[in-house]
């Protein structure tokens, strides 16, 4: 069963930030959340995870809400390679559950 | 380049055929996922390795069969497919012995049965 829900799809202007939210309302106290990216037809990549803090790395940041019931993911300076599917995941037990993610569109 | 490598890249079988897919990774993880992703539809986890031993089979059929002969090392047997087989197999490794892990994908393998 899918443990997170995201929007189907989102447009970003390209140089804009990109705002991707994810609900994960049912998340147990020693859950991490996830996200990874999908350019079509390859593997997905890993971004960046969180655990109750606020995470920065090179491809983006992770605000994690205080009652971590729901995280946004922010590209801060969207690329038109910036285009693809973003998941937001939730480990449980030994399964890392991939829902339908965010198809984020960057336009020219 | 993410130390997942999955040959082939492609592959077009028919349903009588008898085909292996191959991942390999050269990240030293203990653990290896295979993962089914059909048109349109999110990732299905088919199954997972740790420490070379199956510890997940999410309801696959028999004609999908995996192997792990080290931890290095993943094959996937197919045999008796069908036309709905085809998909977007995706090998993935990690290091599963922490509090968080980072899965590692390899570029898949798109498989079509005619």
């Amino acid at each position: 069963d899918a443990k997170t829900t995201q929007p189907p799809s989102m447009d970003c202007a390209e140089g804009r930030a990109a705002n991707l939210p994810c609900n994960h309302s049912t998340i147990s106290g020693n859950e991490y959340v996830y996200w990874y990216r999908q350019i079509h037809s390859q593997g997905p990549q890993y971004i960046i995870h969180g655990l109750k803090n606020n995470e920065t790395n090179e491809m983006a940041s992770l605000i994690i809400t205080e009652d971590r019931k729901s995280s946004t993911l922010i590209l801060p300076h969207a690329t038109l390679r910036d285009t693809a599917v973003y998941y937001c995941i939730v480990k449980g037990g030994n399964q890392f559950y991939f829902g339908t993610g965010t198809s984020l569109t960057v336009i020219p | 380049e993410t130390g997942v490598t999955q040959t082939p890249r492609h592959l077009v079988m028919g349903m009588t055929n008898k085909k292996s897919l191959k991942c390999e990774q050269h990240l030293g993880h203990n653990a290896m996922y295979w993962y089914k992703q059909s048109a349109k539809k999110p990732l299905e986890l088919m199954f997972v390795y740790s420490l070379e031993e199956r510890v997940e089979n999410n309801s696959v059929p028999s004609r999908f069969s995996p192997e792990c002969p080290n931890s290095s090392h993943l094959f996937l047997h197919l045999h008796t497919l069908q036309p709905e087989d085809s998909a977007l197999y995706l090998c993935a490794s990690s290091q599963g012995d922490t509090s968080w892990e980072k899965l590692f994908f390899g570029s898949g393998t798109q498989l079509s049965v005619l």
